[in-house]
């Protein structure tokens, strides 16, 4: 199965610029998704296909990568952007997820 | 709106057996295909079964694959998961998710709608 890892967390300060990553274990082209999930609530689809914005995402997300190595940017962060941050890709089966970025405002 | 509504979760003792529903409704239920993923407590993401549109096509992980079978209903707009064998590590939310189709230099899939969860709880 592929594997995808993610740094576990992040702190960042509102209006600052963050990046998330994702490293594949094996080449998913670009078929990476980044989801966003607070607690208590279903995950939020942000970012298909690498880098296109999902419809009603703010333009404060993008997303770029492929291959192995993919990025998730918040520029810029906002407090309502405290969320877990998860990367999958569905270029080989089974789909498989991140352990997810837990993202902290200071 | 989109939306999808899951059901049937609860607490059940290992061995036995659950089936969750998810209601779907906002579109052509029909035309898309379907998935469940689960999130174990305090864990990450794991995908349990996707259906295409007709249900004559499904897939699972190995980890659920011979106790898990998914299934829909085109004209109840609803979407099915039974589970039988319940392990204690089955215990987790369970969404329902819509795929959804896109295509780059590829057609790809991508879980663009995601009900509320099912929480089911495996234990005696």
């Amino acid at each position: 199965d592929t594997v995808l890892t993610q740094s576990p967390a992040l702190a960042v300060s509102p209006g600052e610029r963050v990046t998330i990553s994702c490293r594949a274990s094996e080449s998913v082209s670009t078929g990476m998704h980044w989801y966003q999930q607070k607690p208590g609530q279903q995950p939020k689809l942000l970012i298909y296909g690498a880098s296109n914005l999902e419809s009603g995402v703010p333009a404060r997300f993008s997303g770029s990568g492929s291959g192995t190595d993919f990025t998730l940017t918040i520029d810029p962060v906002e407090a309502d952007d405290t969320a877990t941050y998860f990367c999958q890709q569905s270029w080989n089966d089974p789909y498989t997820f991140g352990a997810g970025t837990k993202l902290e405002l200071k | 709106e989109v939306q999808l509504v899951e059901s049937g979760g609860g607490l059940v003792q290992p061995g036995r057996s659950l089936k969750l529903s998810c209601a779907a409704s906002g579109f052509t239920f029909s035309n898309y295909y379907m998935a469940w993923v689960r999130q174990a407590p305090k864990k990450g993401l794991e995908w349990v079964a996707t259906i295409s549109t007709s249900g004559s096509r499904t897939y699972y992980p190995d980890s659920v694959k011979g106790r898990f079978t998914i299934s829909r209903d085109n004209a109840k707009s609803s979407l099915y998961l039974q589970m039988n064998s319940l392990k204690s590590e089955d215990t987790a939310t369970y969404y329902c998710a819509r795929l959804l189709v896109y295509y780059s230099s590829y057609m790809g899939y991508v879980m663009d709608a995601w009900g509320q969860g099912a929480s089911v709880t495996v234990s005696s």
